[in-house]
Order: C-alpha cells, then structure tokens, then sequence
C-alpha cells in the first residue's frame, strides 16, 4: 500500500495568511494526487486533481504543486469560509489512500 | 444540480447486516464509476469501494473483502453497498462519490453528504 503522509497535522492561520500543506507519499505517484476540503459536518470537496489541476469553481488562490513523492497545496489568501479539514488522496493505485488531514484553524 | 442521497445507515450489533443505498441525480449516472469512503467518527477518509461504469468491476479495501459487496443498479440511478458480517470498526459515517469514466484518475468530484453506520450491541 501507499502510505501517504500529510504535514502539519494542524495549522492556525489568520485571515489574508498564506499557508501550505504538504503531503508525502511512500513511493512515486506520478502526479496522482487530488486535494480535498472538508467542512465541519459537510462531505469532502474535490479542489485540486492530478497535483496541479484546479477543479472548476475552485477559487484560484488554491493551488497544487509537486511532482513523485512530495506535493503541496498552497491557499495564498486565506477568506473565512477556508478554514475547515484538508486531505490529500493518492489514485496511482489500488487501495486508495488518503493523508491524515490537516486542521486550518482561525488564529 | 447534482444531487447524491445515501440512505440506510443505523444501529446494528456486531455480525448484523445493513445495505446501504446512494440515489443520484444531475448527471448522467451510467457514465460515473462509483466509490464508497467512509470516516470514523473524529477521523479522516478513508477508501472502501469502487464500482466502474458497467457494474462488471469492482474494488475493494482489504478490510472489507468478503464483507462489504458494491454493486450498481443504472436503470434506478442507485449504487448499494452490502454490509455483512459488520465489526465495531466499521462505524464511520460512509460516503458515496463518483467521477465521470472520461477522467483519467480515480478522484472523486461528486459527493453525497453521508450516511452513518453505528456497529454496537
């Protein structure tokens, strides 16, 4: 299995911060790497596909980045809505396998 | 709008069965490969399921094999996840999820808001 690795495991923030996520994988994933938030109560969104690729209606100050083993995702203005839980997902193959999550926090 | 309802989670003792049922609607289902993912309670995501277009293929984690069958009805716009022999650790609040068969990735860009699953005597 793949294990993937996601840092830090929580984050406080303030509002118009930048910050970045980071997730390692325990083998190469050639770039199958999607990113997910999860609000409070709410079911996952897809925001980033294939490490870099920004899924439609996601604000642009999301962004994916990486390449083998090491990716990241970066929010470059943290708004209010942004704070909630964020998981990487490896799909480079079966079982799937997602990060531990990372909580952003209002500072 | 894109709409997925899961349905059927609750309360069952250990070794007790459930089916869960996911009823889509806003996208042509019968194109989408289906997922399940599931979340303990306090926890993070995690892989159980896949089911492709067809019906014909599916996938599953280990922890759930010969357990846990997914299955597809595409004429009814309704995945379904068998849940036999359940254990304690498979509480968790499940998901269903899709992504149409055109992507090439298994990520999944449509989701449903859940149905939990208590597994207690």
């Amino acid at each position: 299995d793949i294990h993937m690795t996601q840092s830090p495991s929580s984050l406080s923030a303030s509002v118009g911060d930048g910050v970045t996520i980071t997730c390692r994988a325990s083998q190469g994933i050639s770039n199958s790497l999607a990113w997910y938030q999860q609000r409070p109560g709410k079911a996952p969104k897809l925001l980033v596909y294939d490490a870099s690729r920004l899924e439609s209606g996601v604000p642009s100050r999301f962004s994916g980045s990486g390449s083998g083993t090491d990716y990241t995702l970066t929010i470059s203005s943290l708004q209010p809505e942004d704070f909630a839980d964020y998981y990487c997902q490896q799909y480079s193959g079966t079982p799937f396998t997602f990060g531990q999550g990372t909580k952003l926090e209002i500072k | 709008e894109v709409q997925l309802v899961e349905s059927g989670g609750g309360l069952v003792p250990p070794g007790g069965s459930l089916r869960l049922s996911c009823t889509v609607s806003g996208f042509t289902f019968s194109n989408y490969w289906m997922y399940w993912v599931r979340q303990a309670p306090g926890k993070g995501l995690v892989w159980v399921s896949r089911i492709n277009s067809d019906g014909d293929w599916t996938t599953y984690a280990d922890s759930v094999r010969g357990r846990l069958t997914m299955s597809r009805d595409n004429a009814r716009s309704t995945v379904f996840l068998q849940m036999n022999n359940l254990r304690a650790d498979d509480t968790a609040v499940y998901y269903c999820a899709g992504r149409d068969f055109w992507t090439n990735g298994d990520y999944m860009d449509v989701w449903g808001r859940g149905t939990a699953v208590t597994v207690s005597s």
